[in-house]
């Protein structure tokens, strides 16, 4: 059964870089035609995909968030990592890391973790 | 700016029948777009229910299904049941690997 779990701190400074990276076991990260991804959900609020990467390193990002997001994938440790740059307390949420293709929406979601920014 | 629209609430009585809605605001939403639909309950990550409009996810049972109904895409729950009452979301497949979450579902079953 393909897992995902997402690590990384949980608090972080305002203007600073947001670092997590998500773990997948039980199954390949070198699949063609799925995609790895960070969704976030703030407090109380819906789901906002953020972007998304191929196994190959092809990336697409959410466009409100586009030149802040980075997402990278290394296959050979089977992860995938997200960066966000310049956070404010709209960036606090709960971050999700999910596998999905096209034709099979988001088909495996991390457990989630909470990201704070605040001083 | 693409906004993806549901209801932000909805109530269903126990056994009854509900249609759950996912728009576009300057579209038609069709198949090409892939609509898929997710549950979430209060400190649970989402649950795949259907994608590609109308397929179910393993394990989901055939109480749910999914459609296009006019310009949207649809969720129907038959024979609701008190373990409905969640978070709904649709996301849609905008193309150039981007997808849009609508704002969410709230289902209230009494």
């Amino acid at each position: 059964q393909l897992q995902l779990q997402e690590s990384g701190p949980g608090l972080v400074k305002p203007s600073e870089t947001l670092s997590l990276t998500c773990t997948v076991s039980g199954g390949s990260i070198n699949i063609i035609s799925y995609y790895w991804g960070w969704i976030r959900q703030p407090p109380g609020k819906g789901l906002e995909w953020i972007g998304s990467i191929s196994y190959s390193g092809s990336t697409y990002y959410n466009p409100s968030l586009k030149g802040r997001v980075t997402i990278s994938v290394d296959t050979s440790k089977s992860l995938f990592s997200l960066k966000l740059s310049s956070v404010t307390a709209a960036d606090t949420a709960l971050y999700y890391c999910v596998r999905h293709s096209v034709g099979r929406g988001f088909d495996y979601w991390g457990q989630g973790t909470l990201v704070t920014v605040s001083s | 700016q693409t906004v993806v629209t549901q209801e932000p609430s909805f109530s269903v009585s126990p056994g009854g029948t509900v249609t759950l809605t996912c728009g576009l605001s300057s579209d038609s939403v069709s198949t090409g777009y892939y609509p898929s639909w997710y549950q979430q309950t209060p400190g649970q990550a989402p649950r795949t229910l259907i994608y590609s409009t109308n397929t179910r996810s393993s394990g989901v049972p055939d109480r749910f299904s999914g459609s296009i109904l006019g310009n949207k895409a649809a969720l129907t729950i038959t024979g609701a049941q008190a373990d409905d009452e969640s978070n709904y979301y649709c996301a849609l497949y905008m193309g150039s690997g981007i997808s849009v979450f609508g704002g969410g579902t709230k289902l209230t079953v009494l």
